[in-house]
């Protein structure tokens, strides 16, 4: 079973100001790890994933997130926020392999302020 | 460009009707497409695990005579809201399993239907 806890439904930043989105996950094997974004009334697109090779991993839009086994985390973040970035971001885990069944997050609303 | 093209983006319509949503996968084909739910401001719930061919698996809760849904072929999953109400409003998204030159994602997202029971 696999399980994933965004810490913070709702972050705010300033333009230029560095942005932290946390991702905690559970899985009782070793899991593929993704970070998604909605925009208002849009579906989901991917910004970054780890599928058990670099734990550094890079995405679009200057994303970039770090897992750590040992603190079971993949937190995301972009060093310069900028306003285009306001957006819903969801953590997701699966089981990776074939298994293409997705868990996702709570979500973690993103604003940028001028 | 978009790989999953989800189709009406919105619809509104009087309670009772049936309301069928479309998704489909432009360039690659689907032996899985996934159909979620997502209430305002909330995370996706998956509702079914469709299987070209096959019948569809629920997620516990979903009800199967309410929500239908049919995976003809590869590139075509339906879900059909059968005498919809007004708490069957909701958000409604699609996704594809990605295979051949899809495969670097695990799913592909179509841009969701805005469902409104009035």
């Amino acid at each position: 079973a696999q399980s994933v806890t965004q810490l913070g439904s709702h972050v705010s930043v300033s333009e230029g100001a560095l942005v932290l989105l946390r991702c905690n996950y559970s899985s009782s094997v070793p899991p593929y790890l993704f970070w998604y974004v909605q925009y208002p009334n849009q579906g989901l697109q991917l910004l970054l994933k780890y599928t058990s090779a670099a734990t550094l991993v890079k995405g679009i839009n200057g994303f970039e997130a770090e897992f750590k086994k040992s603190e079971t985390s993949f937190h995301l973040t972009k060093p310069s926020a900028h306003m285009s970035d306001a957006a819903e971001y969801f953590c997701a885990v699966s089981a990776g392999g074939s298994n293409y069944k997705l868990t996702f997050g709570k979500g973690t609303l993103l604003t940028v302020n001028p | 460009g978009a790989v999953v093209s989800q189709h009406p983006s919105r619809v509104i319509c009087k309670s009772g009707t049936s309301v069928k949503i479309e998704c489909r996968s432009l360039d690659f084909q689907a032996t899985t497409m996934f159909w979620y739910r997502q209430f305002p401001k909330q995370s996706l719930m998956l509702m079914a695990t469709s299987n070209e061919g096959s019948k569809a698996t629920y997620e516990q809760g979903v009800e199967k005579d309410k929500f239908l849904i049919n995976h003809a072929s590869l590139t075509l999953s339906t879900l059909t809201v059968t005498s919809a109400h007004p708490e069957d409003s909701s958000f409604y998204i699609c996704s594809a399993q990605g295979t051949g030159v899809r495969s670097n994602q695990p799913q592909h997202f179509g841009d969701g239907t805005r469902l409104s029971i009035l």
